[in-house]
């Protein structure tokens, strides 16, 4: 089992739809959680960092639930802009503080 | 601010060549500079993890001898891919930290082909 599981995707959505990326860890030991994205052949960026008590960030809203090791993702109002792979990471501080990647889901907003 | 070069930023060789990939933070100095590696539609998966001055830390499965890791200054990590085959072709990724673990500053990723 990987260490961090994301929604296969893709999601094909169409502008102004509202999306959510789900997102579970399998390591209780995580700490730190994190939504990066990705565009085609480039390096990541950190999208947010995802708080216990939830947060937010424009149309951008993370959710954690420690106990169910979960975190989510809603993106309200897509734009076309917001098409990329959206990461789900995790920070092990247990083993030197190392992010651990998921897999990635694609979004393709439409016109 | 917290810029990573990556230097080249595309590299094609021949088979059983070695390839130096440059990490360089601009604009700060980093202590602990990370090395990923990225297949297509795969997960990032780090490979090691080098601080200044010590030898790099490798994940499991990752051949230490075939990639070299030096760390010799605060804002220069490379990575040297020795022997080259096609199965290394991939997209290879610098990050570097300022001492926090969670802030970690990419850089803009080498894509290498092994031919």
């Amino acid at each position: 089992r990987k260490e961090v599981e994301q929604d296969p995707g893709p999601f094909n959505v169409p502008e102004g739809a509202t999306v959510a990326f789900n997102c579970t860890y399998s390591n209780s030991a995580s700490q730190s959680f994190f939504w990066y994205r990705q565009d085609c052949r480039k390096e990541p960026k950190l999208l947010m960092s995802v708080y216990s008590s939830g947060n937010e960030d424009g149309r951008f809203t993370a959710q954690l639930n420690r106990a169910s090791q979960y975190i989510s993702l809603l993106i309200r109002d897509s734009k076309l802009s917001d098409s990329a792979t959206y990461l789900c990471v995790v920070n092990r501080y247990n083993q030197g503080g190392k992010l651990i990647f998921g897999q990635g889901t694609e979004l393709s907003v439409k016109p | 601010g917290a810029v990573v070069s990556q230097h080249p930023s595309r590299v094609i060789c021949k088979s059983g060549t070695s390839v130096k990939i440059e990490c360089r933070s601009l604009d700060f100095q980093a202590t602990t500079m990370f090395w990923y590696r990225q297949f297509p539609k795969k997960s990032l998966m780090l490979m090691a993890t080098s601080n200044e001055g010590s030898k790099a830390t490798y994940e499991q499965g990752v051949e230490k001898d075939k990639f070299l890791i030096n760390h010799a200054s605060l804002t220069l990590s490379t990575l040297t891919v020795t022997s080259a085959h096609p199965e290394d072709s991939s997209f290879y990724i610098c990050s570097a930290s300022m001492g926090s673990p969670d802030t970690q500053y990419f850089g803009p990723g080498t894509r290498l082909t092994v031919l």
